[in-house]
């Protein structure tokens, strides 16, 4: 139940095209929901992240949708660039905002790799 | 503003052998995590200190693993003996307070990677 479940485990998109990545959850506690983005030989860094009272939230190219009854939330990365090529993982927090930072619970990361 | 310093960026030994891991986190940042990132899986947390304080080691292996924050600065995480099964990244990230909020961000080191042959 306190697993973060995340797929696809990779990923291959060409230059200019969409990029989406999933993420559900069974803990119906859970309500934050960060994205981490991490290059190869960095730690990871916090892109973007949502709470529940709002099904989508978009910095840029970067868009979380977030389906609360069917416990899902997904990251959409629009006219995908290579320098985006990546890992990214979610991740989900009971508690929302005044929630313990150490109840962050981390997916299992996907292999984004845009192609020129 | 500096990053989070960690040191060494790579070890390699053999099981059984004890190793240690050093994290300097951003100035000023109360609250400082170690994670294990184990190949092809998120981050784990193992543990987490405010200040000098231990909030939560429920998932770090004491019978092996040790951490200390002397000071409320700069922290250590030490193996010994070594498993093979220890093998993995050990990131070290720290943010301004516990609670999550929209500025309070966890900001990670790049991680040393163990190998344990």
């Amino acid at each position: 139940q306190q697993q973060v479940k995340q797929s696809p485990q990779s990923l291959i998109v060409q230059k200019g095209g969409i990029s989406i990545i999933n993420c559900a959850y069974e803990n119906t506690a859970f309500d934050y929901f960060p994205w981490y983005q991490q290059f190869p030989g960095k730690g990871p860094a916090l892109l973007i992240a949502i709470r529940p009272d709002v099904s989508e939230k978009k910095e840029g190219r970067f868009t979380i949708s977030f389906n609360k009854s069917a416990k899902q939330f997904s990251l959409h990365i629009m006219d995908s660039q290579p320098g985006d090529s990546a890992t990214y993982f979610c991740a989900a927090a009971p508690g929302g905002y005044g929630g313990a930072t150490n109840k962050l619970i981390f997916g299992t990361g996907t292999l984004l790799a845009v192609q020129p | 503003e500096a990053g989070v310093a960690q040191s060494p960026r790579y070890k390699i030994i053999e099981k059984r052998q004890s190793v240690a891991f050093w994290c300097n986190p951003i100035s000023g940042h109360a609250t400082l995590y170690w994670y294990q990132q184990i190949l092809g899986q998120g981050p784990k947390l193992l543990i987490q200190f405010q200040n000098n304080g231990v909030v939560d080691d429920s998932q770090l292996p004491k019978d092996r693993f040790s951490a200390e924050r002397l000071k409320g600065v700069d922290s250590t995480l030490k193996i010994q003996p070594a498993k093979l099964e220890d093998s993995a990244v050990y990131l070290c990230a720290s943010s301004p307070a516990g609670r999550i909020s929209g500025a309070n961000v966890l900001t990670f080191g790049a991680g040393s990677r163990l190998t344990v042959l």
